[in-house]
């Protein structure tokens, strides 16, 4: 009975790396949301994803980051080409049904460092 | 914009003295309402909500909250704390104004003196 899983837990990345965030929500769940939290701030919505379809990705950077939920297979949020600026943490989320979302599960999160 | 205030970035309190974790909101349509507890180096852990219905909301842990609409709050709080209450609390709000996505206060950090 998993609840969100996602790895890695923590990911060391050189300046102008690729970083892959992956997500695996809890079983049955097709609805998934990924967000940031910055050092001592809350988090910060950046998409929303159902099965194979961007919903809602108004919090995403409009460039170097991205985001799929294949068919099969985990939820990947890609930043490309990290800036020192990327390091946060960066956790997903998944629920049964789409908004207005009452039931969101969290990950444990993924702790991105940039150097 | 939608957005959420938690005022307290840290509230120091004895054991089993009470608390209240201040939220406030702003909004001119329905919302949702949820605190969530994060404990050190975990993810998010939803203690309660208000979607309709009563305004005092009964969660885990021995928490309630209280929706006041007039306000715009939704103030967390518990009786008596314990030290595995240390942790950071965040207040988040949906509604139509965010397309339904949550939006976050800057959470508050509940440290427990024994």
């Amino acid at each position: 009975n998993a609840g969100v899983m996602q790895n890695p837990r923590h990911l060391v990345r050189r300046r102008g790396q690729e970083a892959r965030l992956r997500c695996s929500p809890v079983k049955g769940h097709s609805h998934v949301y990924w967000y940031r939290q910055l050092p001592e701030e809350g988090l910060k919505f950046m998409v929303y994803l159902q099965k194979e379809n961007i919903i809602d990705e108004s919090g995403m950077p409009k460039e170097r980051f991205s985001a799929e939920f294949p068919k099969e297979g985990p939820s990947i949020l890609r930043i490309q080409q990290v800036v020192r600026g990327d390091s946060a943490a960066y956790f997903c989320a998944s629920s049964p049904q789409g908004p207005p979302n009452t039931e969101a599960f969290f990950g444990q999160g993924t702790r991105l460092t940039v150097v | 914009a939608q957005s959420v205030t938690q005022l307290d970035s840290q509230v120091p309190v004895f054991e089993e003295a009470p608390v209240e974790l201040r939220c406030n909101y702003s909004s001119s349509v329905s919302v949702y309402l949820f605190w969530y507890v994060q404990y050190p180096n975990q993810g998010l852990q939803l203690l309660l909500k208000y979607l309709s219905g009563s305004t005092l909301v009964k969660g885990i842990n021995g928490f309630e909250a209280e929706f006041n609409k007039s306000q715009t709050s939704f103030h967390l709080r518990k009786p008596s704390v314990h030290i595995s209450d240390t942790a950071e609390y965040f207040c988040a709000v949906s509604s139509m104004d965010s397309n339904y996505q949550l939006i976050w206060g800057a959470g508050t950090k509940l440290i427990i003196k024994p």
